[in-house]
């Protein structure tokens, strides 16, 4: 029983490449979330998903796309990469806000 | 504009002795509040949450206290631990659930 697990654990990206962030889950829930974590920002919502088949918006979504694949993943795309989405991203699952071990993004 | 607010980066307290982490919010319309205990390189973990038909929560060591009033949380702990030095963050959401706003951060360091 993993619980939330993300790949990959780390990244280092240049400016305007594309990646995809995976997120899965084994504990069946319905709520799924991604966060991006800057120093003295705390988390801030990118994009959240409800249920299956349904994502929507959340503080920061510029610059990202989702997709809710199934009831155990969601991925989190950058299609042309910044310097400015160099970040600590988590996933979380449930509203109890369960949360992956993170993802660390660099952007160069 | 942020709508969770721990003013307080850090906060020292000797072992055995009590910690209190504050968090203030904005939004009237926020109804779950929930704390998370975060170590260096591992995702946030759940702690305790309260709603707001409440104004406690306990469990074990941990007590969350809510002032619907003064939009203001707090989180208890007694007695502290060498192991409880960690980032604590706070949360909030409103009527629809999905939707959740963290605040910065307190550094809690608890010294033997």
């Amino acid at each position: 029983n993993a619980g939330v697990t993300q790949t990959p654990k780390f990244q280092v990206l240049k400016t305007g490449q594309s990646m995809t962030l995976q997120c899965a889950q084994d504990m069946n829930h319905n709520s799924m979330y991604w966060y991006r974590q800057d120093p003295g920002m705390g988390l801030r919502l990118i994009y959240y998903s409800a249920s299956e088949g349904t994502t929507d918006k959340g503080e920061v979504p510029n610059g990202y796309n989702v997709s809710r694949l199934n009831k155990r993943e969601f991925s989190l795309r950058l299609e042309s990469a910044a310097p400015s989405q160099t970040s600590v991203y988590f996933c979380a699952v449930s509203k109890s806000q369960y949360f992956g071990p993170g993802t660390r993004l660099l952007v160069l | 504009d942020q709508q969770v607010k721990q003013n307080s980066p850090s906060l020292s307290v000797q072992e055995g002795r009590i910690s209190i982490l504050n968090c203030d919010y904005t939004n009237s319309m926020f109804d779950y509040f929930l704390w998370y205990k975060k170590y260096p390189a591992e995702g946030p973990t759940f702690l305790i949450s309260i709603s707001s038909i409440k104004d406690k929560n306990e469990d074990g060591r941990f007590t969350v206290f809510l002032n619907k009033s003064a939009k203001h949380l707090s989180l208890h702990i007694v007695p502290s631990q060498p192991g409880d030095s960690a980032v604590y963050f706070c949360a909030a959401s409103g009527d629809t659930g999905n939707q959740f706003y963290f605040g910065t951060g307190t550094s809690l360091t608890v010294i033997p």
